[in-house]
């Protein structure tokens, strides 16, 4: 089953600053998935992303297959980016669905 | 309307009874997915779906049953609800493996 550690855990910022949140696993994986939840609870889909870089808006996520790291990185933070941001990879061992971190409180301060 | 509904959005409910949970998708998706999250821990899967016929049990499913009505319809009971199973749940769905997920809005569940 894979194992998915994020750090770190609580991160408070100010407005403007360039945000970083890290995600490794231990098995490889097809794709890892990064989410947001925000303080009303829905989650949201960011990125899947299996090699490489995406980037959406301010957002970008990057992933390092051969080191199975993941990051996440939030261009010039705004108060509504604060919420807990999740990575999530494929359990694996032969199980369907998604093992979860426990995600990242982030709060950007204006 | 949202593509995967979950009804109800809270619910305080006393210890022993039974309670179900319930969710919908408008996304055509075969793969539906339960999972609670608990403050501190991240989501853990209750049960997962592939089909109507197709029901397989996540980590935690001790204390659950689901049921996949069609398709568009998956629903997680609890038979006799204790004060430990209050969490946030939420139900997913999924094209296939390896696509992305689309999640719930999350039902709030209080056992008192």
């Amino acid at each position: 089953k894979n194992e998915v550690e994020q750090s770190p855990q609580n991160l408070t910022a100010q407005e403007g600053e360039f945000i970083t949140i890290n995600c490794s696993y231990s098995v490889g994986i097809s794709a890892l998935h990064w989410l947001q939840q925000h303080p009303g609870g829905g989650i949201v889909s960011l990125f899947m992303l299996s090699s490489g870089k995406k980037k959406h808006g301010r957002l970008i996520a990057t992933i390092n297959i051969q080191e199975k790291h993941s990051s996440l990185h939030i261009t010039a933070s705004h108060p509504r980016d604060s919420a807990v941001y999740i990575c999530a990879a494929p359990s694996g061992g032969g199980a369907d669905g998604l093992t979860f971190g426990k995600g990242t409180h982030l709060i950007i301060q204006p | 309307d949202a593509d995967v509904t979950q009804t109800p959005r809270n619910r305080i409910t006393k210890t022993g009874k039974r309670i179900m949970l319930e969710c919908s998708q408008t996304k055509g998706h075969d793969r539906m997915y339960w999972y609670r999250q608990d403050p501190g821990l991240g989501l853990r899967l209750i049960y997962y779906s592939f089909d109507v016929k197709d029901i397989n049990k996540g980590e935690i499913s001790d204390g659950y049953s689901v049921s996949r009505q069609a398709q568009a319809k998956f629903s997680l009971s609890l038979e006799s609800a204790i004060p430990n199973q209050t969490a946030l749940y939420f139900c997913a769905t999924s094209e296939d493996r390896g696509f992305g997920y689309t999640f719930g809005s999350g039902t709030r569940l209080t056992v008192v």
